[in-house]
């Protein structure tokens, strides 16, 4: 089974200064892992994907995330944030469990909410 | 912005009274999904559709129906409202299965439903 783990629920950094979100997964076959962002009020919008191509991913908005399948890890980063980067992030991995292909192969972390201070 | 319209946005009922939200599409994509959303649990999936009249019960499916008469419609319907059911709920679609390879959902800006 599958399960993901966002280790942080709250991050707070000042503007301009870099933003790392940590995620760890766990899975048990070739996972693909993404980022998903959800602004105030919205619905999610994918940030970034892995799918194992190369481990160093870069997605929206200045944000890129490295695989580490020694670390089981898939960590978001940004070098300088910018205030209109507050929002909700979801770390979310996926295996295709059935002949479906169903959705019940997708998990999601709880969330961290990236706060931004001026 | 994929084309999803949810309806209602804002809705305030009673416990034991029936609730439809509704998910639409202008996009033709094959997979629709319901998904809610509740502090510390991220997303959660309720039901979710591979096709006209084609659907299948996801994670927390208990309390909840769905219906897909049509390829551009996904109805999800609480019988009998409980308090536990007060969330926000998402609307989700993709092209295809495999798109869950690539992550590819695309999701409506959520029903926010509070049962008293």
């Amino acid at each position: 089974a599958q399960s993901v783990t966002q280790l942080d629920s709250h991050v707070s950094v000042s503007e301009g200064t870099p933003v790392l979100l940590r995620c760890n997964y766990s899975s048990s076959y070739s996972p693909s892992l993404f980022w998903y962002v959800q602004h105030p009020n919205k619905g999610l919008q994918l940030l970034l994907k892995y799918t194992s191509a190369a481990t160093l991913v870069k997605g929206i908005n200045g944000f890129e995330a490295e695989f580490k399948k020694s670390e089981t890890s898939f960590h978001l980063t940004k070098p300088s944030a910018h205030m209109s980067d507050a929002a909700e992030y979801f770390c979310v991995v996926s295996e295709i469990m059935n002949s479906g292909g169903g959705a019940d192969g997708l998990t999601f972390g709880k969330g961290t909410h990236l706060i931004i201070q001026p | 912005d994929a084309g999803i319209t949810q309806s209602p946005r804002h809705k305030v009922t009673e416990t034991g009274t029936p609730v439809t939200l509704r998910c639409h599409q202008t996009e033709n994509h094959r997979y629709m999904y319901w998904y809610r959303q509740d502090p510390g649990h991220g997303l959660r999936l309720i039901h979710y559709s591979y096709g006209v009249k084609d659907t299948d019960k996801g994670e927390v499916s208990d309390g909840y129906s769905v219906s897909r008469s049509k390829t551009e419609d996904f109805l999800l319907t609480l019988e009998s409202a409980t308090s536990s059911q007060t969330s926000v709920y998402f609307c989700a679609i993709s092209e295809s299965g495999i798109s869950l390879l690539t992550g590819e959902l695309f999701f409506g800006e959520g029903s926010r439903l509070t049962v008293l």
